[in-house]
């Protein structure tokens, strides 16, 4: 079965904290990675990608997310967070094949406490 | 701002009614795909478009069709509304050709059925 799990749903932190959030996905075959964000009222951005290469991904506004391939994990970090990070997180997957369809984690929803 | 657009930005129906939500996608995508995200839930893949053809499709009914046209543009019909269907309906444009590709999201239409 094709999946994304996001097993945080809210995350609560202070500025300055370091963040971690967890996603591990299912799928047969070849994947691209992303996280996208969504600030309360704006539409989907993309934060990183993950085609190919280096498992370490750097993105913008300082996140970045390490791909496991052995533990089927894509989690996002950001060594210092700021009240301005407070949106919905999705992780998400797309095969490689023209009619792939992107697959969407639950979301988790951070908030940064001032 | 991502050059996917879409309109309505808001729409209200009443249940059985019918519904036709539009995108414009980014200048040189010939890949639409449309997403429903429910309240507290990550996007689901609803259908996709590449070059004028329907090339994917998730677990939705056939009451939900879709139509893209020559410049690219595509339309997300739903007919016999239900109550369920209230929800952030998002479209995101891509170069197509293969999944390896970046999706652009547009701002998304929220509908209410009531």
């Amino acid at each position: 079965a094709q999946s994304v799990s996001q097993h945080n749903h809210h995350v609560i932190l202070s500025e300055a904290a370091s963040l971690e959030l967890g996603c591990n996905y299912s799928y047969g075959g070849t994947v691209n990675l992303f996280w996208y964000v969504q600030y309360p009222g704006q539409h989907l951005q993309l934060l990183l990608k993950y085609f190919s290469g280096d498992p370490l991904v750097k993105g913008i506004k300082g996140f970045e997310a390490e791909f496991i391939k052995s533990k089927f994990s894509f989690n996002l970090r950001k060594p210092s967070v700021q009240w301005s990070d407070t949106a919905e997180y999705f992780c998400a997957l797309r095969g490689y094949s023209s009619a792939s369809k992107i697959i969407f984690g639950s979301g988790t929803r951070l908030s940064i406490r001032p | 701002e991502t050059g996917v657009t879409q309109s309505p930005t808001h729409l209200i129906k009443t249940r059985g009614q019918q519904v036709t939500l539009r995108c414009s996608s980014q200048s040189g995508h010939n890949t639409v795909s449309w997403y429903q995200q429910a309240l507290g839930q990550g996007p689901q893949f609803i259908f996709q478009y590449y070059r004028e053809e329907e090339n994917g499709r998730g677990n939705f009914p056939p009451r939900f069709s879709g139509l893209q046209f020559p410049n690219y543009s595509s339309e997300l019909n739903v007919n016999a509304l239900e109550l369920d269907d209230s929800a952030l309906y998002l479209c995101a444009s891509s170069p197509g050709g293969t999944g390896n590709t970046e999706a652009f999201f547009g701002q998304g239409t929220r509908l209410t059925v009531v």
